[in-house]
């Protein structure tokens, strides 16, 4: 059975930094594309990012572009968002996905249950 | 890269279809057919429905069907049900290598 478990989550100041991560389980963690979808409270998904099986590839959304940087630990079957100079806009529930290789569109085919972000001051 | 244009309501009553759409440009939804559709009941997280435009994940009732025509994607859900009332999202890679979502859609099954 597919599980994640994303954590990390929590308050930050604007311009503070998090790190999420995300527990992977059930599956063969370094042939898989994993994902980072936010969403803001009451308001719809947001694409974040998204990495390669290897690490090799990775790509951003323009709105955490330069800010947020994704990465992998396959020994450790764990996905990370290193989240820098956090915004009033970045809160939201961040879930981490597995995810299908570009060429089928990079859809996600299992959600992990969320970890949210509050940036406050 | 803009959000894909859902509705942001549909309804129907038990028994019934309905069509949620989803429409994009020829740099998303018209170039790929690498589009995806997501439910999401209120307060959980999301599940995959449709993948590459039409194709359903093993477990997901053949009442979930998807289609395509131009910038425009749809997902019809036959034989309403009233544990069908959640948001869906669409999905689709674009020429950017990226993803965007839609809007999302609420369905309300009266």
């Amino acid at each position: 059975e597919v599980q994640l478990l994303e954590s990390g989550g929590g308050l930050v100041q604007p311009g503070g930094s998090l790190r999420l991560s995300c527990a992977a389980s059930g599956f063969s963690f370094s042939t898989y594309d994993m994902s980072w979808v936010r969403q803001a409270p009451g308001k719809g998904l947001e694409w974040v990012s998204v990495i390669s099986g290897t690490g090799s590839s990775r790509y951003d959304a323009d709105a955490v572009k330069g800010r947020f940087t994704i990465s992998r630990d396959n020994s450790k079957n764990t996905l990370y968002l290193q989240m820098n100079s956090l915004r009033l806009e970045d809160t939201a529930v961040y879930f981490c996905g597995k995810t299908a290789p570009y060429s089928s569109g990079w859809y996600v085919s299992y959600w992990g249950q969320g970890t949210l972000v509050t940036v406050s001051s | 890269q803009s959000a894909l244009t859902q509705p942001p309501s549909v309804s129907g009553s038990p028994g019934q279809s309905v069509t949620i759409s989803c429409t994009g440009t020829s740099s998303d939804v018209g170039y790929y057919n690498r589009v995806s559709w997501y439910q999401q009941p209120p307060g959980t997280a999301p599940k995959l429905m449709i993948y590459e435009v039409t194709n359903r994940p093993s477990g997901v009732p053949d009442r979930f069907s998807g289609s395509k025509s131009g910038n425009t994607a749809s997902l019809t859900i036959s034989g309403l049900q009233a544990e069908d009332e959640a948001d869906y999202y669409c999905s689709s890679y674009t020429s950017s290598t990226t993803l965007v979502f839609g809007g999302g859609t609420k369905l309300t099954v009266l």
